[in-house]
């Protein structure tokens, strides 16, 4: 089954600064691959998703970039905020039609 | 529009008692999910359905029991509790055909001592 891995468990930067979160996944067939922000004490929430026909996706401040051969993705974080202080799941999806494995997640504090 | 309604939020068990979490959604979401959070870990998948009458195992499935009979209710049942089963429970839904975008109830805090 797909087994993801995600670095570092713990990140912290000053506010303004950039942060990246590093994933890498297991199995080749996985298509799909979405990012959860957790904040303390609440339910996971997706933030960005990226499918393997795209390379990169940008939201504002958030972007994903992928890369297929490498089996690597990675969030991109610019201009960090206060509020970005989170936990992040990165994930990956067996098929686009099936179940949807964690990484174990990287803590985010944004130094003010 | 609840969205994925848990509950209990809270509950303590004694070892070797049993449990059903409760879950549904109101989104007519095919498919649902339960993970389990452990303090300061990651989320761990314990079963899954793609649709009434379908579940299938995850990661982490030992303990547990699920069954799908609508497609709004997904319950987890815990037979003999163990404190290894000490964790926050999160059920989940999405559409599941074309990107599978996680919608998670609130979640259950279970204590089991």
């Amino acid at each position: 089954g797909e087994n993801v891995e995600q670095h570092p468990s713990t990140l912290s930067v000053q506010e303004g600064d950039s942060a990246v979160i590093k994933c890498t996944y297991s199995d080749s067939a996985s298509n799909y691959f979405p990012w959860y922000k957790q904040e303390l004490g609440k339910r996971p929430q997706l933030i960005i998703d990226i499918r393997s026909n795209v390379g990169e996706k940008k939201d504002q401040r958030i972007a994903v970039t992928l890369n297929k051969t490498a089996k690597h993705f990675s969030l991109h974080i610019t201009e960090t905020q206060p509020e970005d202080s989170a936990v992040y799941f990165c994930a990956a999806s067996e098929n686009s039609y099936d179940k949807v494995i964690f990484g174990p997640g990287t803590s985010l504090s944004v130094i003010p | 529009n609840a969205g994925v309604t848990q509950t209990p939020k809270f509950r303590i068990l004694k070892i070797g008692q049993s449990m059903t979490l409760q879950c549904a959604q109101d989104m007519n979401h095919n498919y649902m999910y339960w993970y389990r959070q452990d303090p300061g870990m990651g989320l761990k998948l314990i079963y899954y359905s793609v649709g009434a009458g379908i579940t299938d195992k995850g990661e982490v499935p030992n303990g547990y029991n699920v069954s799908r009979s609508t497609t709004e209710d997904f319950p987890l049942r815990l037979e003999l509790a163990a404190p290894s089963q000490t964790s926050v429970y999160f059920c989940a839904s999405s559409w599941g055909a074309g990107a599978n975008v996680l919608t998670f109830g609130a979640g259950s805090r279970l204590t089991v001592l």
